[in-house]
């Protein structure tokens, strides 16, 4: 079945490092992909998104791209932030009747200042 | 600012009570989910809604049912809440497939 694998946390980075969060899908067909964001306390929230092969996400700084020869989605920032510091989920999306969303376990992100 | 609500942020309740957690949006979607998640992060599906009167059991098995009479209004309820269901909460909407989801900020049970 169709599944998400994301790098395993904690990350931690000194403030202005360079950040890279690795994403593996495995799916049939074209799905569309997500990074979703979640702050201590809150819910998730959408990131960043790409639906088709080539595209590029990008939002407050970070980037994905939709790498249909390697099968990934991974999440960069040039320089990253204490307000940064966040869990990060990738997950990917199927447009059938089965209309469920495959989220990765998710990658803690810690940012010293 | 979050267009799905949900209710209560946070709740401590006794071994046996029945519980019911809210989630409206105000969105008009018909698609809504909840999920649980664990302490270690992990997000598991354990009802989803594809419109009014439609309901499914999601991946993980769960003691809760759901209910959705009204478009907005997707209630979580447990008839007796036990140890095992201490956890977070989340309900989530959205338009249509492949659409983003949008979640609430989530309910913390904790079950004694």
């Amino acid at each position: 079945g169709d599944s998400v694998t994301q790098m395993e946390g904690p990350v931690t980075l000194s403030e202005e490092a360079f950040l890279t969060i690795n994403c593996t899908y495995t799916a049939t067909g074209y799905p569309s992909l997500f990074w979703y964001v979640q702050y201590p306390g809150e819910g998730l929230q959408l990131l960043l998104k790409a639906t088709k092969a080539d595209d590029k996400g990008s939002n407050k700084g970070f980037e994905a791209t939709y790498r249909k020869e390697t099968t990934s989605f991974h999440l960069e920032k040039g320089s990253v932030q204490v307000s940064d510091s966040a869990v990060y989920f990738c997950a990917l999306s199927r447009a059938n009747r089965d209309d469920k969303i495959i989220f990765g376990k998710g990658t803690r992100l810690h940012i010293l200042p | 600012e979050a267009d799905i609500y949900q209710t209560p942020r946070y709740l401590v309740i006794g071994t046996g009570k029945k519980i019911t957690l809210e989630c409206s949006q105000t969105m008009g979607h018909d698609k809504m989910y909840w999920y649980q998640q664990d302490p270690g992060m992990e997000l598991h599906l354990i009802h989803y809604s594809y419109g009014v009167n439609s309901t499914e059991k999601g991946d993980l098995s769960s003691e809760s049912t759901v209910s959705r009479i009204r478009t907005e209004h997707f209630p979580l309820t447990l008839e007796s809440a036990r140890p095992s269901h201490t956890s977070q909460y989340l309900c989530a909407s959205r338009a249509r497939d492949n659409s983003p989801l949008h979640f609430g900020n989530g309910t913390r049970l904790t079950v004694t």
